[in-house]
């Protein structure tokens, strides 16, 4: 199906794990974006990406590591998990350099232990 | 500092009332855009709407219509004769151009529409 694509939708980890959350979407947009919703604090911005192979640090990046090898393809990792990245992470995508519109994907709930 | 501020944490009302969304924004840059999406209790984002900077015009969309303001720097968004479908957290964003157009997103405020 067309559209963007988060998985997995639920995961519990162990602090000092690492995990990935994949982000895949079908309609060649340039940008790409993770931000992270916790409560009081709306969404943030972890990482975004104008295009394959170019990043940039958001907000919050701190013990977040992406890439983009292929245009669809935008995974966070979180090299060695801790409870405060416990939260809700949604992946979004743009078609270019102006904005008309961002599409979000469903979201992934992590729960660090 | 909070590009985007939503003043209202939470607002409660009863159906059928109309209700105003309050969204400041701040930005240096010429050219923005700014957004309202809603996040209804299952969670996803559903996007409402998108304002450039040079579009001043206001917008009616069946019972939404949103307010821009460049003097006050304000995008106010209103609900008339609400439903109880209309409770979930509203969220007002900002997109630059110096940010890779990335939203910035106020922390949104809570709608609870009681029958």
């Amino acid at each position: 199906d067309a559209g963007i694509t988060q998985s997995p939708r639920y995961k519990i980890t162990e602090t000092g794990r690492q995990v990935t959350l994949m982000c895949h979407q079908t309609w060649s947009h340039s940008y790409m974006f993770w931000y992270r919703q916790d409560l009081g604090h709306g969404l943030r911005l972890i990482y975004y990406s104008a295009a394959a192979d170019i990043t940039d640090k958001g907000e919050v990046p701190d013990g977040y590591v992406v890439s983009r090898s292929k245009t669809e393809n935008f995974p966070l990792t979180l090299e060695s998990a801790t409870r405060s990245q416990t939260s809700v992470y949604f992946c979004a995508s743009s078609e270019g350099t102006v904005p008309y519109g961002y599409t979000f994907g469903s979201g992934t709930r992590l729960t660090v232990v | 500092a909070q590009k985007v501020t939503q003043a209202q944490t939470e607002i409660s009302v009863v159906e059928k009332e109309d209700v105003t969304l309050d969204c400041v924004y701040e930005t240096r840059d010429t050219t923005y855009y700014l957004f309202w999406y809603k996040q209804p209790p299952s969670g996803e984002l559903v996007f409402l709407i998108r304002r450039n900077s040079f579009d001043e015009q206001n917008e009616i969309s069946g019972r939404y219509s949103w307010n821009f303001q460049k003097s006050t720097s304000s995008f106010n968004f209103t609900i008339t004769a609400s439903q109880v479908v209309d409770s979930a957290v509203y969220f007002c964003a900002l997109s630059e151009a110096n940010s890779g157009y990335a939203l910035n997103f106020g922390k949104g405020t809570s709608l609870l529409v009681t029958p």
